[in-house]
């Protein structure tokens, strides 16, 4: 099925810093989804990316969607406390189901 | 608007018991899946209904595992007997359209055997 890695596992930060998370494929993605998990909640969908090169904003959130397709990026300016969580990159490629990433663990220290 | 309702929230039982969860997905959903999540192995897709058939279900671990989708408001999974390995946390999701279509999860069942 498809493989998609995601880096870094864990990321901790000084609330007002920057975080980026990352998400990369072997193989051409048709699309591309980013999702958010409370501790102890659910994933949340948080935005779809499906154009080649494609960035969308959300406030402080950048997300980036690769030109070949293949990766993209996940940019918080100026995390809060509020932005804790971890943070997953779901793909479909060929196979049209979602694989989800392996997740990135924001801390953010106040 | 009620999202995707999951039931029990938890549950512990004992090696060998059956273990039922339940899901209500969104109303008008036509898909609905269930994921199983742990630290070591992240989010699993066990196996996926459209229009309350299973498309895919190679994710399902074992025989032990079975899933069933009487109609398109319910769908239950079940593990029997259970084991301690199964301990995870059982998300069910639903969305419309496509399997790649983005999903609503449910608050999910935390189930631990001991």
């Amino acid at each position: 099925g498809q493989q998609v890695m995601q880096i870094p596992q864990y990321q901790h930060v000084q609330e007002g810093e920057d975080f980026t998370t990352y998400c990369n494929s072997s193989t051409t993605l048709s699309n591309i989804q980013w999702y958010k998990q409370r501790p102890g909640g659910h994933p949340v969908f948080l935005i779809q990316l499906v154009k080649s090169g494609e960035v969308k904003k959300q406030k402080r959130l950048t997300f980036q969607f690769g030109e070949a397709k293949k990766n993209s990026s996940l940019h918080i300016t100026a995390t809060q406390t509020t932005d804790v969580g971890t943070y997953f990159c779901a793909a479909s490629g060929s196979a049209r189901q979602l694989t989800f990433g392996s997740g990135t663990q924001l801390t953010v220290l106040p | 608007d009620a999202g995707v309702i999951q039931s029990p929230r938890h549950e512990v039982t004992e090696m060998g018991q059956e273990v039922t969860l339940r899901c209500k997905p969104i109303s008008g959903h036509n898909s609905l899946f269930w994921y199983r999540q742990t630290m070591m192995r992240g989010l699993e897709l066990l196996i996926y209904f459209n229009n309350n058939v299973p498309i895919d279900d190679s994710g399902m671990p074992e025989d032990r595992f079975s899933a069933k989708m009487p109609n398109a408001s319910f769908s239950t999974l079940k593990i029997q007997p259970s084991e301690p390995r199964d301990s995870a946390v059982y998300f069910c999701a639903s969305t419309v359209g496509q399997a790649n279509s983005p999903l609503h999860f449910g608050n999910g069942t935390r189930l631990t055997v001991t």
